[in-house]
């Protein structure tokens, strides 16, 4: 089945760094990549996604980067703020069935 | 706020209490799930409904036992608990049951004792 791995566990940058999150993947079938956010009390919200077709996709400060062939994904962050601090978790799934297999996350802490 | 709602957000039960827990979304969605979380780890599915069917089964327990009455509607009777299911209890929809994005409730905080 699906493994993926993530790195680091955990980050510290300064405000206004950027920070890069780091994951791979076992299966090749795995076609759809989540990225979720998760703040203290609170589940998971999708922060961004990216499908197998695309080699990157941006929004606003986040961007996403995918390598097939080499089968890892990366979450860029630019200009870091204070409330991007949180837990983050990539994920991977395929077209059958309908399990995301997630990584084991990333406690971000940007410093003011 | 999330436009997953689980009620209660936190809920104590004795190892002998029978509780549920409730989760309900308006998007239309036809896929919904649960899953449980410990603390500093990820998710772990316990549930896929699919089209009010239950689809998935990640080997749970049968002390937990999942209803879906509606689309809109997922619970979770809990019987008999050990305080090792103490953890988040996460309910999420998506579209349906291929690659769409997961849209998670803000979980329910359980305590077994």
């Amino acid at each position: 089945g699906e493994n993926v791995e993530q790195h680091p566990s955990t980050l510290s940058v300064q405000e206004g760094d950027s920070a890069v999150i780091k994951c791979t993947y076992s299966d090749s079938a795995s076609n759809y990549f989540p990225w979720y956010k998760q703040e203290l009390g609170k589940g998971p919200q999708l922060i961004i996604d990216i499908r197998s077709n695309v080699g990157e996709k941006k929004d606003q400060r986040i961007a996403v980067t995918l390598n097939k062939t080499a089968k890892h994904f990366s979450l860029h962050i630019t200009e870091t703020q204070p409330e991007d601090s949180a837990v983050y978790f990539c994920a991977a799934s395929t077209d059958y069935g309908q399990n995301f297999v997630f990584g084991p996350g990333t406690r971000l802490s940007v410093l003011p | 706020d999330t436009e997953v709602t689980q009620t209660p957000k936190h809920l104590v039960m004795g190892m002998t209490n029978k509780k549920s827990l409730k989760c309900e979304q308006h998007m239309g969605h036809r896929a919904m799930y649960w899953y449980k979380q410990k603390a500093k780890k990820p998710p772990e599915l316990m549930f896929v409904y699919s089209y009010e069917k239950l689809s998935i089964n990640e080997s749970v327990p049968s002390r937990f036992s999942p209803e879906c009455p509606n689309s809109s509607l997922l619970n979770l009777h809990l019987h008999a608990l050990q305080p090792e299911d103490s953890a988040l209890y996460l309910c999420a929809s998506s579209q349906d049951s291929s690659n769409s994005p997961l849209h998670f409730g803000n979980g329910t905080r359980l305590t077994v004792t």
